[in-house]
């Protein structure tokens, strides 16, 4: 089974607008981190935003939220206000265990949403 | 902002070379990982790095790859002889030990390799 699975290959939304971009994962542990990464057309990866297992409040930085789901293992990403420099890939990624423990953190991705800010 | 800094930018180089590919992690990090995006594909792991010493690899990074840090800054991996299909995009990432974003990974820019 898929750890991330982001289930819209693309997503489009109008400037201004909100949007939310939808990941669910897979796991056993009882601690994991949650993250979201943006790839841009040049390619760098630029990280977003990350909820903790344990985190109650939904995790928020700037125009990015996290809606943190626990019960339904849903992560899904909302970005308010868009900007047409939001567009780009956006990833999903898990880290499973606990931080500096045996896993030592590394990450799963998920396939990916591109992201399409119409004027 | 101290950031992940990667050279170079993009290699390219003919099937059976070796190539190295160049990290220099955020300065006060102790945990390096390297991931690789093969074009259009999703990100995966390779290998993760503490303390002097590989802690954690995938089955990607077989023998032909290695990790080493021969200075106090800089972060390499070597493929020994690449093959077609190790054209892809590499990142190095870096992590704190500890504090509120212990938990993140910042990714340096990539190096796009093409094996020809």
């Amino acid at each position: 089974a898929q750890k991330i699975t982001q289930t819209q290959p693309g997503m489009f939304v109008q400037e201004k607008e909100a949007v939310t971009l939808d990941c669910t994962y897979d796991t056993s542990d009882q601690s994991y981190g949650l993250f979201w990464y943006k790839q841009p057309s040049s390619g760098e990866m630029i990280f977003l935003i990350y909820q903790g297992s344990y985190d109650e409040q939904n995790a928020t930085e700037g125009r990015y939220s996290l809606n943190f789901q626990k019960a339904r293992k849903s992560a899904n990403l909302v970005i308010s206000a868009s900007q047409l420099g939001d567009s780009a890939m956006y990833f999903c990624a898990m880290r499973e265990g606990l931080a500096g423990g045996t896993s030592y953190g590394k990450l799963t991705f998920g396939q990916g949403t591109i992201l399409t800010v119409h004027p | 902002e101290p950031e992940v800094t990667q050279t170079p930018s993009h290699q390219v180089t003919q099937m059976g070379q070796e190539v190295i590919l160049r990290c220099v992690p955020i300065s006060n990090h102790l945990y390096f990982y390297w991931y690789r995006q093969i074009l259009g594909q999703k990100v995966e792991f390779l290998v993760s790095f503490y303390n002097n010493e590989i802690s954690e690899k995938s089955e990607i990074f077989d023998d032909q790859f290695s990790v080493e840090r021969p200075d106090g800054s800089n972060f390499t991996l070597k493929i020994r002889s690449t093959k077609l299909e190790d054209s892809a995009m590499y990142f190095c990432a870096s992590r704190a030990p500890s504090g509120r974003h212990t938990d993140t990974q910042y990714f340096g820019p990539g190096t796009r390799l093409t094996v020809l």
